[in-house]
């Protein structure tokens, strides 16, 4: 157990549809990172908010938007979802930022249909 | 920004056998190299890492090799055994970069 939680684990929805992924980091981490793995896939890095600030961005849809809150969970909002966006998403937590170890939560997965 | 190749994609190894996953990276200035491992239905977890200043690193029968100068660092896992088998990716990172780029991913089979 990383420490990470991650909810729903599944989610099934429709093309145009809006989901909302949530995370929990580990006590004590104030980084939260989001990352998109696709069916045989690397992980594609989405966005980082350390403390409630975004700190980093990657490869994200301007359909896609996150945030972290005072009590650090993060969620991370997809809107008018499309087939090409069913991945699993994960949410990893750090202490130290990224030269240091990355805890990753089990993902969700979600299927646009 | 960062380009993280690896290489094989798949690999299957006979119990006992050694397995060996390669990766390159494109940025000079990156300096922290892991290595993760995904089990399936789980998150990737970190299972060894190495730092520019380093050029090999040991932890019981996975090791990581370094070298700077080519921008290319592996992974040794000697006497594979069937709880080995899972994905296997690398990744660079550099110091005021924010984000780590991972490697598209090696399924490591090992046979019973």
């Amino acid at each position: 157990d990383s420490g990470v939680t991650q909810t729903p684990k599944h989610l099934i929805t429709a093309t145009g549809q809006r989901v909302t992924l949530r995370c929990s980091p580990r006590s004590g981490d104030l980084s939260v990172y989001w990352y998109q793995q696709s069916l045989d896939q690397g992980l594609q890095f989405l966005i980082q908010y350390y403390n409630g600030e975004e700190r980093a961005k990657g490869n994200i849809l301007e359909r896609f938007s996150a945030q972290q809150f005072p009590d650090l969970h993060s969620e991370l909002n997809l809107s008018s979802l499309e087939l090409g966006d069913s991945a699993l998403y994960f949410c990893a937590s750090s202490l130290q930022g990224v030269t240091g170890e990355l805890f990753f939560g089990e993902g969700s997965r979600l299927t646009v249909l | 920004g960062e380009n993280v190749e690896q290489h094989p994609s798949t690999l299957s190894v006979q119990e006992g056998d050694s397995a060996v996953i390669k990766c390159t990276y494109s940025d000079s200035a990156s300096n922290y190299f892991p290595w993760y491992k995904q089990e399936l239905g789980k998150g990737p977890q970190l299972i060894i890492d190495i730092r520019s200043n380093v050029g090999e690193k040991k932890d019981q029968r996975i090791a990581v090799t370094l070298n700077k100068t080519a921008k290319h660092f592996s992974l040794h896992i000697t006497e594979t055994q069937p709880e080995d088998s899972a994905v296997y990716f690398c990744a660079a990172s550099g110091t005021g970069r924010r984000a780590l780029t991972f490697g598209s991913g090696t399924r490591l089979q090992v046979q019973p």
